[in-house]
């Protein structure tokens, strides 16, 4: 079994300032690592993904995200952020043995302040 | 192309009526997924289709929850005897052969 920890819940920051969303997994066997973002009242948006070769990956946005195996995290970074990134975000991991359901953290809501 | 498509986007029933959710998953996509996202449990998985295998239904929380794909592509949630913590908002996803998964904009399940 899989679990996915988003250590924090909310994160408050200013525009045009840094920011890093948090996300640690544990897992027995060799995992993808997803980031979702949820705009209000809408589905899930694939924001980027691990599966494998670069540890570094880049997604939609500006955001970008690091897989680090020895520490089983997939931190997620944007240099500067915008009103618009105020959205609630998921970390996820799935088995690499393709085919089974994605486990969610708990979501890290950023609110991106003037 | 065509994102996931789910319907309705929002539904208001009683407790006990049966509701039935409707999702259409990105043509040529072999695997669907439901989940739930609610305020207390935040995003559970319920139920995957892949291909013509049997589904996998480890995640529905009762029996009177069950699923269909029906012709490999368009699938129905059934809810039966609908009750006040069967609230949520209920996502869809398709994938090709199990990879990224791609999520429709939700129904939004209220019941009174």
């Amino acid at each position: 079994a899989q679990s996915v920890t988003q250590l924090d819940s909310q994160v408050p920051v200013f525009e045009e300032a840094p920011v890093e969303l948090r996300c640690n997994y544990s897992s027995s066997v060799s995992v993808y690592l997803f980031w979702y973002v949820q705009y209000p009242n809408q589905g899930l948006q694939l924001l980027l993904k691990y599966l494998s070769g670069s540890t570094l990956v880049k997604g939609i946005n500006g955001f970008e995200a690091e897989f680090n195996k020895s520490q089983t995290s997939f931190h997620l970074r944007k240099p500067s952020v915008h009103i618009s990134d105020t959205a609630e975000y998921f970390c996820a991991v799935t088995p690499s043995d393709a085919g089974n359901m994605l486990t969610f953290g708990g979501g890290t809501r950023l609110m991106v302040k003037p | 192309g065509a994102g996931v498509s789910q319907s309705p986007s929002n539904k208001v029933t009683e407790k006990g009526k049966d509701v039935e959710l409707r999702c259409d998953p990105i043509s040529g996509h072999t695997a669907l997924y439901w989940y739930r996202q609610s305020l207390g449990q935040g995003l559970e998985f319920l139920i995957y289709f892949q291909g013509n295998s049997a589904p996998d239904k480890s995640g529905l929380p009762s029996d009177r929850f069950s699923a269909e794909r029906t012709g490999g592509s368009v699938s129905t949630l059934t809810i039966q005897r609908t009750q006040q913590e069967d609230s949520a908002v209920y996502l869809c996803a398709s994938s090709w052969r199990g990879n990224t998964q791609y999520f429709g904009p939700g129904t939004r399940l209220t019941v009174l």
